[in-house]
């Protein structure tokens, strides 16, 4: 159980595009979903926390213009890269957390961004 | 702000060997989980172990144990007979039970277990 997807794992595309990650959580409903960044050799970094119906909560420093967070269901959670430059290239990686006493999260599989 | 220290960034062992990764993390929180996750290289992460700060008895899962010292912060993993399938990044992460329930990550240890 508490299995979570996230599609696609690996996007390439141009600069000044915009690109869309989805993250499902499979057999499980998911209260609070959350965003990553990954740099090689690196920990994570916290992105945004979303939760179901409402506007995601953004960590300092990260453009909420830029990195557009959608929690439309209690599956599914989408970050859209707008405008993207290779600056934005990197590892892109969703958790989920069932709530209700559960606060494990559980990790997506990782979306690789490559911007050109 | 809760901070989270691995000291070790890499190390190495043989296969069948113990070996134990340190972290030690940072908070004025009282109630609180810890967890150390995997992750190999295909980049997916797994939970390895999870503990409550209230239980005083250590987290097992199989070969992986963990020492929670509450006092000294401290909340290293321990793997017995290691297998090569244990070569990863381990990440050390604290969550605070009250606010957001954010993890913080420590800066990870890179495992490798020689055949």
């Amino acid at each position: 159980g508490a299995v979570v997807s996230q599609h696609p794992s690996w996007v390439i595309c141009k600069s000044g595009t915009s690109v869309k990650i989805e993250c499902r959580s499979l057999d499980f409903q998911a209260t609070t979903m959350f965003w990553y960044r990954q740099f090689p050799k690196q920990s994570l970094m916290l992105m945004a926390t979303s939760n179901e119906g409402s506007k995601a909560t953004y960590e300092q420093g990260v453009e909420k213009d830029k990195f557009l967070i959608n929690h439309a269901s209690l599956t599914l959670s989408t970050l859209t890269v707008t405008s993207a430059h290779p600056e934005d290239s990197s590892f892109y990686i969703c958790s989920a957390t069932p709530g209700l006493a559960e606060e494990t999260q559980y990790f997506g599989p990782g979306t690789r961004l490559l911007v050109l | 702000a809760q901070t989270v220290t691995q000291s070790q960034p890499e190390m190495s062992v043989q296969e069948a060997e113990t070996v134990t990764l340190s972290c030690t993390y940072d908070t004025s929180e009282s109630n609180y989980y810890l967890f150390w996750y995997k992750q190999p290289p295909s980049r997916q992460m797994i939970l390895v172990i999870r503990q409550e700060a209230y239980k005083q008895q250590n987290a097992t899962e199989n070969r992986f144990s963990v020492n929670f010292q509450k006092a000294a912060k401290s909340f290293s993993l321990k793997i017995s007979d290691s297998q090569l399938g244990d070569t990863a990044m381990y990440f050390c992460a604290f969550m605070p039970i009250q606010g957001a329930q954010k993890l913080v990550f420590g800066q990870g240890t890179r495992l490798t277990i020689n055949p």
